[in-house]
């Protein structure tokens, strides 16, 4: 079993709507969660960055750990044909532990 | 633009050859990482620095790969030999000292014949 399990999808959604994406991990050490948006051939773009259980909201991102149960949501609103990537969950453990564990990552399509 | 910085951005070599691959971080980054990425796959951990030291590396990391921070600038991963398991995204990210965030390069797409 992974560490980060996460539906590589692909996902379809249309313009406009709410999208959910989600990741559960088995690793308790995990403390810091980050979301990265990746385009095809590019390098990861840091998204949202979240420490504490509870949600966390910037322009139409949110993201929300839930560490009692081992589960990370991103929730986009108004998608744009523009958010169209594949989204990466990321964790690490407290000091000393460096290391990012990754999702697989969802392949998600705002269709016009 | 003082992002993370990587050349070549792409490399296609023969089987058996040597490639090497640089990685500029963030100018007040002193913490350096190296990422693995296949097709379809998240980034896979290789090996971190913080200045010039490489502390961690990661058992991906075989004999035939080099990682070296010399001054705690620049970055440079070596391949000896290279499979064609060796093709992947070669990822690097840098992160500043007080933060846990790590900020990524465009990568270097290897390609091995």
């Amino acid at each position: 079993q992974k560490e980060v399990e996460q539906d590589p999808g692909p996902l379809s959604v249309p313009e406009g709507a709410i999208v959910s994406l989600n990741c559960t991990y088995s690793n308790s050490a995990f403390q810091y969660f980050m979301w990265y948006r990746q385009y095809s051939r590019k390098g990861p773009e840091l998204l949202m960055y979240t420490y504490s259980s509870g949600n966390k909201e910037d322009g139409r991102f949110t993201a929300q750990v839930d560490k009692s149960s081992k589960y990370i949501s991103l929730f986009i609103r108004d998608s744009q044909p523009s958010d169209s990537a594949t989204y990466l969950c990321a964790m690490v453990g407290g000091f000393g532990n460096e290391k990012l564990t990754f999702g697989t990552g969802t392949r998600l399509t705002i269709i016009p | 633009d003082t992002g993370v910085s990587q050349n070549p951005r792409h490399k296609i070599t023969k089987r058996g050859q040597n490639v090497t691959f640089r990685c500029d971080p963030i100018s007040e980054h002193n913490r350096l990482y190296w990422y693995r990425q296949t097709l379809g796959q998240g980034p896979e951990f290789l090996t971190y620095f913080q200045n010039e030291a490489q502390l961690e590396k990661s058992r991906l990391l075989s004999d035939r790969f080099s990682a070296e921070r010399p001054k705690g600038s620049f970055s440079t991963l070596e391949i000896q030999r290279t499979e064609q398991g060796d093709s992947a995204m070669y990822l690097c990210a840098s992160s500043p000292p007080s933060g846990r965030t790590q900020y990524f390069g465009p990568g270097t797409r290897l390609l091995v014949l």
